[in-house]
Formats: C-alpha cells, sequence, structure tokens
C-alpha cells in the first residue's frame, strides 16, 4: 500500500510570494492533517480536513489556507510569504476512527521543505 | 489546553545500556502515540496507546501508558546505534475542537554511541 505522499519536497521563495503544497493521503484515508516543524516551536497543527470540510484550524494567521478534494487529496497555500514561514511542512493522513475503541493513528508523508529568502 | 512535555530532550548513550523516555500530558487526553523521527526524513508511526495500563513491544523498545498519572513512557532496552533519532510522543482528543489534531511534545533526541 502506498503511502503519504508530499509534493514538491523541496521549495525555495522570496518573501511576499505565495506558495502552495500538495499531499496525497494513504489509499482509503479521509482525514488529511498538516503541520509545521521548526526547531524553535516543534511540532505545530495547522489544519485538518474530511470529506472536503475543514473541522479544525489550529492558532496560525489567515496567510495559511487549504482545501480538500473529492479524492482526498489536500493542499495547503501560504501567501504573502514571511522569513519566519520557513519549515518543514508535514501532511498525515488517517482514517479518523474517533469512537470510543477507536485511534486517529496518524501516517506522515515525506514533507516539504520551504526556505523562504 | 492541552500540553505534552518530554523529558530529557537529549540523551546519549552507550551500546548495550537500558533507558526510559517519559511524556507527561497536562489534562485528560483520549490517546497517546509515540514517533520516530530520523535527521531530514519524516516521522515513524511507532506506537499507539489507547488505555490505562496500554504496554506494547517492538524490538528493544517499550512503551507504557499510565493515564491517572497523565504519564507515558518509552523503554530503551540494550540500546544499539541503529536507535539514534529523535522520539515525540503525542496526544489527542476527542471532540470537534480536536478533530485531527496532535499535540506533540518537544522530542527526545537519542545518541546510540558505540
Amino acid at each position: 500500500k502506498a503511502g503519504v505522499t508530499q509534493t514538491p519536497r523541496y521549495l525555495i521563495k522570496t518573501r511576499g510570494q505565495q506558495v502552495t503544497l500538495s499531499c496525497s493521503p494513504i489509499s482509503g484515508h479521509r482525514s488529511v492533517s498538516w503541520y509545521q516543524q521548526t526547531p524553535g516551536q516543534g511540532l505545530q497543527f495547522l489544519f485538518e480536513y474530511f470529506s472536503e470540510t475543514q473541522r479544525n484550524k489550529g492558532n496560525f494567521p489567515g496567510r495559511f489556507s487549504g482545501r480538500q478534494f473529492s479524492n482526498s487529496r489536500s493542499e495547503m497555500n501560504v501567501s504573502t510569504l514571511e522569513l519566519g514561514d520557513s519549515a518543514l511542512y508535514l501532511c498525515a493522513s488517517s482514517l479518523a476512527r474517533w469512537g470510543p475503541e477507536g485511534d486517529n493513528e496518524q501516517f506522515f508523508g515525506p514533507g516539504t521543505r520551504l526556505t523562504v529568502l | 489546553e492541552l500540553k505534552v512535555e518530554q523529558n530529557p530532550l537529549f540523551l546519549s548513550m552507550q551500546e548495550g545500556k537500558n533507558y526510559t523516555i517519559y511524556c507527561n500530558y497536562s489534562t485528560t487526553s483520549d490517546r497517546l502515540y509515540w514517533y520516530r523521527q530520523d535527521p531530514g526524513k519524516s516521522l515513524e508511526s511507532l506506537f499507539v496507546l489507547l488505555s490505562n495500563g496500554a504496554v506494547k513491544q517492538e524490538g528493544r523498545l517499550m512503551a507504557s501508558l499510565d493515564t491517572k498519572a497523565r504519564l507515558s513512557t518509552l523503554h530503551i532496552t540494550a540500546a544499539v546505534h541503529d536507535l539514534s533519532a529523535t522520539y515525540f510522543c503525542a496526544v489527542d482528543k476527542i471532540g470537534s475542537s480536536n478533530t485531527g489534531k496532535l499535540i506533540f511534545g518537544q522530542g527526545t533526541t537519542l545518541q546510540v554511541k558505540p
């Protein structure tokens, strides 16, 4: 079974530009979550999508947005890039089993490393 | 607000030794996860702990959960160099405001020396 894939793997942008990152979840997974990883702040939750709906959002400015398509693939967009947006952006997918006996084990993609100059 | 703290943050150990990484969380959570991250790589799922007293083992790693103490431990037995990585614990809670959201600890970087 193919894992989570993310494209591109590396990006270099300049301040003020915008960027779109793509994520394809594991087949059958309908939930996609995005995280930002930096040395200073660690792993921080950005947002989660399920069935094309954003169900949860972390404490990030409105410059960070995302969407999910009917095939569960997801994209995130960052507009007006700032130096502090340089990070590893990780996408994770899960079966989103929320019942008492279920788990929300998330499987992570390889990440997109964004550098803002 | 749910917070997760790991200690130690850095651990240098000799091959063959045993050690434990601790993960404390601030409020009741529903599930606890352990992940491994190699330098420059993504996160690999190691364990999912669902209930109080849960214990899971894989090779030289064993994870346990004490929900009353809000504590999980990751025990390393007879460490080998291949275990060198950063280990993260994470928790989540059932509820609309927490859907799909994992709260991560700071990570523990393990360095196993020959």
